[in-house]
């Protein structure tokens, strides 16, 4: 069955400091991981795309890591913004199916 | 502008009157997707479509049927709503890259339709 875990649920962070969002998943057919930004009420917005080949992408402050041996992926956020507070959603799947967690809630206070 | 077109983007409507939720791209992309969005779920795939006339079945496609005759079209219909389809609804559309997903295959989504079923 297809599965992805996000974790934490939510997080609270001082803006201006980092922060590691982690995604485990097992999924079939497998080839690529995606990182989606989500802020409420609106549609998500892609930040990465990883093919399951690649071991890390970059957008800006955001970076994303792979591994798809294990079955794992984090996003870092460097020096956390107030934009930052939003839904972040990973995905895994094929070239025709995502499988999306359930998101990662981030809170970012002055 | 480059965008993914939803309507309408608020409904209410009641039980077992027929409904279409309209889908359109503007940037010539082969790969269409309807999801649906719950509080404390994911998004989970209702449908998608490769290209014109081909859609295949996503998680959850009980009760619900798409079409695809237009490249830029992908409209989402709901013959007869019940109240459990009361959900966020989101299409999306992206490139589809023949040697696998690539940056190009980016996936834009819509705005979203807020549909109730009472």
């Amino acid at each position: 069955k297809n599965q992805v875990e996000q974790s934490p649920q939510s997080l609270i962070i001082l803006e201006g400091k980092n922060c590691t969002l982690q995604c485990n998943y097992t999924v079939s057919p497998f080839s690529n991981l995606r990182w989606y930004k989500q802020d409420t009420g609106r549609g998500p917005v892609s930040l990465t795309i990883m093919t399951f080949s690649e071991n890390t992408k970059s957008n800006g402050r955001y970076t994303a890591t792979l591994d798809a041996d294990t079955k794992q992926s984090s996003l870092h956020i460097t020096a956390s913004q107030l934009s930052d507070s939003a839904s972040y959603i990973c995905a895994p799947g094929g070239q025709g199916n995502l499988i999306f967690g359930k998101g990662t809630k981030l809170s970012v206070k002055p | 502008e480059a965008q993914v077109t939803q309507n309408p983007r608020y409904l209410i409507t009641v039980t077992g009157k027929k409904l279409t939720v309209t889908c359109s791209q503007n940037m010539n992309h082969e790969y269409m997707s309807w999801y649906r969005q719950d509080p404390g779920l994911g998004l989970r795939q209702i449908y998608y479509s490769m290209n014109v006339e081909v859609t295949d079945k996503g998680d959850v496609p009980e009760g619900y049927k798409v079409s695809r005759k237009e490249k830029r079209n992908f409209p989402l219909i709901l013959e007869s709503p019940s109240p459990n389809q009361t959900s966020l609804y989101f299409c999306a559309s992206s490139l589809l890259s023949s040697g696998g997903p690539s940056p190009g295959d980016e996936q834009f989504f819509g705005p979203g339709t807020r549909l109730t079923v009472l």
